[in-house]
């Protein structure tokens, strides 16, 4: 039940394109739900979040989307860019406070290829 | 500093030894996290830290592993006769660590690059 589910493992997307990024969850309790992005040799950076009150959010070319009936979300990347050319991540965390306050459950990534 | 401070960034160990690994946090940030990555693996969550308190351990894999953390800072993660399979990115993250309605972001260091030969 503290699965995050993500898919494809990998993308491969021409400049220009949509990179899309899929994610489920199972866990009721999840509350956050960031999009990480990797770069090697780096650690996971922020990239953009989304809590379950709505249903879309948007910083400049990055957008979540979120779906509470069914338990997904996915991060839309318009006009993609070679250097966006990176890992993904998604995660879920439950409520804040107590024992489980920010932590976070990973999906197993997706490494996106931007070909220019 | 600036970011999530971690050392070594590389460490080369062999089986059976105990290896320290060391995480300087964010100046002020009061909630410190572990997490192991393996080779394309996902992020593994293994330990928090409020303060100097550890109310969740539940993701140390094994009684080889423990964590500290002192004067609310710096926390070291400790692996005792190390085995092949702890061959792993392990990262460190901090964050502000402050309940309620605003979420705190998860800063995470570079990371300590472990390989058990």
């Amino acid at each position: 039940q503290q699965q995050v589910k993500q898919s494809p493992q990998s993308l491969i997307v021409q400049k220009g394109g949509i990179s899309i990024i899929n994610c489920a969850y199972e866990n009721t309790a999840f509350d956050y739900f960031p999009w990480y992005q990797q770069f090697p040799g780096k650690g996971p950076a922020l990239l953009i979040a989304i809590r379950p009150d709505v249903s879309e959010k948007k910083e400049g070319r990055f957008t979540i989307s979120f779906n509470k009936s069914a338990k997904q979300f996915s991060l839309h990347i318009m006009d993609s860019q070679p250097g966006d050319s990176a890992t993904y991540f998604c995660a879920a965390s439950p409520n804040a406070g107590g024992t489980s306050y920010g932590k976070l459950t990973f999906g197993q990534g997706t490494i996106l290829t931007v070909h220019p | 500093g600036a970011g999530v401070s971690q050392s070594p960034s590389n460490k080369v160990t062999e089986k059976g030894k105990d290896v320290e690994l060391r995480c300087d946090p964010i100046s002020g940030h009061t909630a410190l996290y572990w997490y192991r990555q393996s080779l394309g693996q996902g992020l593994e969550f293994l330990i928090y830290f409020q303060g100097n308190s550890a109310p969740d351990k539940s993701g140390l894999p094994s009684d080889r592993f423990s964590a500290e953390r002192t004067g609310g800072s710096v926390s070291t993660l400790t692996i005792q006769r190390t085995q092949q399979e702890d061959s792993a990115v392990y990262l460190c993250a901090s964050s502000l660590g402050r309940p309620g309605k605003s979420r705190n972001t998860i800063y995470f260091g570079e990371g300590s690059w472990l390989t058990v030969v």
